[in-house]
This record gives C-alpha cells, structure tokens and sequence, in this order.
C-alpha cells in the first residue's frame, strides 16, 4: 500500500484565498483524521471521522474550516478565507477499527503558508 | 482523555541507552499506552504500544509498572537517526470513538 497521501505538499498563498487540502486515506482504514501543527501549539486533533462521518470537530478552530470525507477514500479541508494565523503543516491520519493497536497512520503533512 | 507529561528535551549521544518516561496519572482502565515518534518534515510514526509490564519490539522496550500512572520508552544503543521527538499518548482508539491527543512531547538530540 502507499500508505496515506496528501496533496498538495507546500501550498503558498495570500490571505483571503481560499485553500482546499486532499487526503487520500490508506484503503481500508475506516477512521481518519485531520491535524494540525505548529510550533507554538504542537499537533492539534481538528476533527476526525469513521465509516466517512465526522464524530468530533470540536478541535476545528473557527467556521472558516470545514471538512468533508464524500467517500472512503477521499478527504478534504477546506480553509476559506485564509488566514496568516493559519500557516501550519496539517497532516492527515487513518485507522483501522479492528486492528489490535489502534495505530495510527500519518501522510507527510500539506505545508501551508498564508502571507 | 488522560493527561500526559514529559521531558520537553534530552541529549544523549551514539551508543547509549536513552531512556523517555511519561507521567499519565488519571490513566483509565481500558486504556493502552502508545509511543509515535517524529522525524522534521515527517508525520508521527508509530514506535510501540502496551497496556502493563513490558513490551519489546526491533525498535525500543516499553515498560510500564503495576500502577499504570507513567511508562518509560527505552531506546536501546542510539544514533544521531533517532534524533526525533517522541510522543506519549494515552487512550483507547477503540473504546473512546477515536478522539487520540498528542502532548508536546520530548525533543531527543543524539550528538556523535
């Protein structure tokens, strides 16, 4: 498998825009999860599903961020408009319910920078 | 969801044993212990998990006493690759519908 992918890896762009970020999670994994991390505030849970429906998003820091999971294999969140404050490497996890250890998997993070 | 303390960095150079111990206090009993570790410019990578005693794997040894309230990551013979930061998390994936909490975790130099 190649494990969980993230687009795109850097993103660069002007506050205001709006900026969607794509996960694709490991195929078969029925949790994902979406985090955030900067260096003031570590890694940040912002909202994770199971079986493509959203359980908690009490992590999500304003209305400005939405995401959505259409399918079992495709994520996205969505930042509209961005913000400077939003600069931050966000990175996408999946889970197997079933397995023994609950392990999550991580992609290489999207890079985000608002200017 | 138990609240987890660490160092917040150690240094220790090539060859010896590094040792990481977390404090989880309010650990509930359906809960495992479970250790990622993170490279720069990488995501969490999982190291081990246990729920008491020890377990051992090719990478480290997790031990946990009898009392559950804290566990140590131990790092056998480092190199200057194992410069990461280590996370100690606390929960049950299973159990508690999924909802896992990174602390601020223990920035690990391996000098030569």
């Amino acid at each position: 498998d190649a494990g969980v992918i993230q687009s795109p890896r850097h993103e660069v762009t002007e506050m205001g825009q709006e900026v969607t970020l794509r996960c694709k999670p490991i195929s078969g994994h029925d949790y994902l999860f979406w985090y955030r991390q900067t260096m003031m505030r570590g890694l940040e849970l912002l909202i994770y599903f199971n079986n493509n429906v959203p359980i908690d998003d009490s992590g999500m820091p304003e209305d400005r961020f939405s995401a959505k999971m259409p399918n079992a294999s495709f994520s996205t969140l969505k930042i509209q408009p961005s913000e400077p404050r939003d600069s931050a490497v966000y990175f996408c996890a999946s889970s197997l319910d079933r397995s023994n250890t609950g392990e999550l998997f991580f992609g290489e993070g999207s890079r985000l920078t608002v200017l | 969801l138990a609240k987890t303390t660490q160092p917040i960095s150690m240094d220790s150079y090539e060859g010896q044993e590094v040792n990481i111990t977390c404090s989880h206090n309010n650990i509930a009993t359906n809960d495992y212990i479970t250790w990622y570790q993170q490279f720069p410019s990488q995501g969490p990578r999982f190291i081990i998990q246990g729920y008491k005693t020890k377990v051992t794997n090719e990478v480290a040894s997790l031990f946990i006493p009898a009392d559950r309230k804290s566990s140590t990551l131990s790092l056998p013979r480092v190199s200057l690759s194992d410069t990461a930061v280590y996370y100690c998390l606390v929960g049950d994936l299973r159990n508690q519908g999924g909802k896992l909490i990174f602390g601020q975790g223990t920035e690990l130099s391996v000098k030569p």
